[in-house]
């Protein structure tokens, strides 16, 4: 069993819905949960991180931990066609420098 | 500012030679990770290099090594190539710990084929 599971997709939706990512994690260890946002041919970007459990929000995006079930989510509002990118979740045991552990990302498109 | 950069942008080998990787890390950052990634999976940990010193290695054999210079740019090495070494490999930078959340930024990667 892996450390971190994603769904992998792929995920369609039509824009202007809201999209729901989610993962799942066996380490109790983790206190650091990121999600990185990858377009095609190029290195994941940072789009949101959370310390423990609760909820962040960032404009469109909403970021939730519940430590409790080890289940992660990340919501995007109002979705757009730039949005149409692969969602990797990440994990970090430390301060988030050191080693991260992915999910396998989930595959999204957002349809005009 | 400039970002993390990685080269070459992409490599083809052939089954037991070596590669050698370039990383260049993001202005005022001492940490260096790399990461391997695999078609349509999450990248997986090799290791992590801060101030010239390996900071912690990931589930990959001997035959990946690393290295990091005085100016905190970074090269992973791999030798005796095998088919499932074919990847995209990330180069992650960060500025260190600070007893606080510290991101790490990716370059671009390289894409490696063995054939």
């Amino acid at each position: 069993q892996k450390e971190v599971e994603q769904d992998p997709g792929p995920l369609s939706v039509p824009e202007g819905a809201i999209v729901s990512l989610n993962c799942t994690y066996s380490n109790s260890a983790f206190q650091y949960f990121m999600w990185y946002r990858q377009y095609s041919r190029k290195g994941p970007e940072l789009l949101m991180y959370t310390y423990s459990s609760g909820n962040k929000e960032d404009g469109r995006f909403t970021a939730q931990v519940d430590k409790s079930s080890k289940y992660i989510s990340l919501f995007i509002r109002d979705s757009q066609p730039s949005d149409s990118a692969t969602y990797l979740c990440a994990m970090s045991d430390g301060f988030g420098n050191e080693k991260l552990t992915f999910g396998t990302g989930t595959r999204l498109t957002i349809i005009p | 500012e400039t970002g993390v950069t990685q080269s070459p942008t992409h490599l083809i080998k052939t089954r037991g030679q070596q590669v050698t990787l370039r990383c260049s890390s993001q202005s005022g950052h001492n940490t260096v990770s790399w990461y391997q990634q695999a078609l349509g999976q999450g990248p997986q940990f090799i290791f992590q290099y801060y101030r010239e010193e390996e900071n912690g290695r990931g589930n990959f054999p001997p035959r990946f090594s690393g290295l990091q210079f005085p100016n905190y740019s970074s090269e992973l090495n791999v030798n005796a190539l095998e088919l499932d070494d074919s990847a995209l490999y990330l180069c992650a930078s960060s500025p260190g710990t600070s007893g606080r959340y510290s991101e790490q930024f990716f370059g671009p990667g390289t894409r490696l084929t063995v054939l």
